[in-house]
């Protein structure tokens, strides 16, 4: 069974551009979730998908959001990069919100 | 508002002896209490939860923890630890109350160093 993946694994933008990350969850999973793990903050919930729809999202201006499609895979855009963005972004998936959290391998987006 | 604490920033053990890293939580209802895994460069690996039921939680790759309500504390455990086990571990709330699906709360990891 494929695990949750995330696409591209790295991805250099420049100040000011729009970034886009991918994510698949595993089959048979609803839920996606984006955390954002940078250095020196940990990692920081960002946003939360299920059925389509925003569900929760994390202390993170507008200009990070996402959207999930009807085959439950996931997109996070962030606009405006800033220098700050500079993190691994992970995204998770569950099938219950009390079963665990399977996380995909990243993506490293550095903004220069 | 639910808060995990990891006290430790590194913890360093011999192969062969029995780690303990330690973690706290606080939350308003009942606590879903969970143990990950980072290598370098990777994403989380899942290690082992606690939902309901018996305090004392076995995982993967001979891990276990300890659910002490009294004490608010998760401490993850291992009898004999290897070096292969060094890594970045984290754990992580999630509040019976909130409603926020699988919203988790991070600790701040604990670096685990295990050497010969």
């Amino acid at each position: 069974e494929a695990g949750v993946t995330q696409s591209p694994t790295h991805l250099i933008k420049t100040r000011g551009q729009q970034a886009t990350l991918r994510c698949s969850p595993i089959s048979g999973h609803t839920s996606v979730y984006w955390y954002q793990q940078a250095l020196g903050l940990g990692l920081q919930f960002l946003l939360w998908y299920d059925e389509g729809e925003e569900r929760n999202r994390g202390n993170f201006p507008p200009r990070f959001s996402g959207r999930q499609f009807p085959n439950y895979s996931s997109e996070l855009n962030v606009n405006a990069l800033e220098l700050e963005d500079s993190a691994l972004y992970l995204c998770a998936s569950s099938w219950t919100e009390l079963g665990e959290a399977f996380f995909g391998q990243g993506t490293r987006l550095t903004v220069v | 508002a639910q808060s995990v604490a990891q006290p430790e920033d590194q913890v360093n053990v011999a192969e062969g002896n029995p780690l303990t890293v330690k973690c706290t939580y606080s939350v308003s209802g009942n606590p879903y209490l969970f143990w990950y895994v980072q290598y370098p460069n990777r994403g989380l690996q899942f290690l082992l939860k606690y939902i309901t039921g018996d305090n004392l939680v076995k995982g993967s790759y001979g891990f276990e923890a300890e659910f002490n309500k009294s004490q608010t504390s998760f401490h993850l455990k291992k009898p004999s630890a290897l070096v292969s086990d060094s890594a970045l571990y984290f754990c992580a709330v999630r509040d019976s109350f909130t409603g926020g699906g699988n919203k988790l709360t991070f600790g701040t990891g604990t670096q685990l160093k295990v050497e010969l």
